[in-house]
C-alpha cells in the first residue's frame, strides 16, 4: 500500500509569483484535502476534492485553488502569492463511504520572500 | 466558530512518566483523530476514535462524544515520544478536519 506523497518538498518563491503543489493521494483513497499550517499553528483547511470537484471549502480567498485528477492525485495552486502564504501545506487522503480518517503526505514548505 | 481547545499547551516530562492530553470541542464532532507531527512536519496518525476507547501499546485513547472531549494518554513516556499532538474533529461528515493548537511534548532522558 503507497502512502500520501508530496512533491516538491520545500520550494521559495517571491511575492507575487505563483506556485503548484502536488498530491498523490494513499491507494485505493478517492478524497484528497489540502491544509496550510503556519508556523506554531495548527493546520487550517483549505479545500477538499471529491470526483474531480471542489467538495467544501474553508476560508481562503479564490486564488487559491486546486485540480483533482482521475488517479485522484491533486495539485493546489496559489497565485499573487503573498508573505502570509509561507507554510507548510498538507495534503490527506481518505476514502469516502468508509469513513473519514484522513492519511497526510509529509507535506511541502513554501517560503514567500 | 467552532472551537478545538487542547491542553495542556506545553508539557515536560522525564522519560518513564505518564500523561494525559485534552481536547474539548464546542460543539458535536465526528470522526475525530489525534496525530503526532514528527520533526520533519509529518502528521502521523495516533487514533481514529469518534467514541469509545481503543489501544495502541503506551498509548490510548477515549472519546466523550456526549461530553464533547477527547483524551489521549502516553505511558510510560520515551524521547522519542517527543513533538507536537494534535486532534482534529469533524463537523459535519464531510471529512474536514478542524484541529486544535496541538500541545509540544517534550521527554527529557
Amino acid at each position: 500500500e503507497t502512502g500520501v506523497t508530496q512533491s516538491p518538498t520545500h520550494l521559495i518563491k517571491t511575492r507575487g509569483q505563483q506556485v503548484t503543489l502536488r498530491c498523490s493521494s494513499q491507494s485505493g483513497h478517492n478524497t484528497v484535502s489540502w491544509y496550510q499550517q503556519a508556523l506554531g499553528q495548527g493546520p487550517q483547511f483549505i479545500f477538499q476534492y471529491y470526483r474531480e470537484e471542489e467538495n467544501g471549502r474553508g476560508n481562503f480567498p479564490p486564488r487559491f485553488s486546486g485540480l483533482q485528477f482521475p488517479n485522484y492525485s491533486s495539485e493546489l495552486n496559489v497565485n499573487a502569492l503573498e508573505l502570509d502564504d509561507s507554510a507548510l501545506y498538507l495534503c490527506a487522503s481518505s476514502l469516502v463511504g468508509v469513513g473519514y480518517e484522513q492519511y497526510f503526505g509529509p507535506g511541502t514548505r513554501l517560503t514567500v520572500t | 466558530g467552532i472551537q478545538v481547545e487542547q491542553s495542556p499547551p506545553d508539557l515536560i516530562l522525564q522519560e518513564g512518566a505518564n500523561s494525559t492530553l485534552r481536547c474539548n470541542f464546542s460543539d458535536s464532532v465526528n470522526n475525530l483523530q489525534w496525530f503526532h507531527q514528527n520533526p520533519w512536519g509529518q502528521l502521523i496518525n495516533l487514533f481514529y476514535i469518534p467514541s469509545g476507547t481503543k489501544q495502541n501499546g503506551r498509548l490510548s485513547a477515549t472519546t466523550v462524544a456526549t461530553e464533547r472531549y477527547s483524551l489521549l494518554y502516553i505511558s510510560s513516556s520515551q524521547t522519542t515520544d517527543s513533538g507536537v499532538y494534535f486532534c482534529a474533529g469533524d463537523y459535519n461528515q464531510g471529512g474536514k478536519l478542524i484541529f486544535g493548537q496541538g500541545t509540544e511534548l517534550s521527554v527529557k532522558p
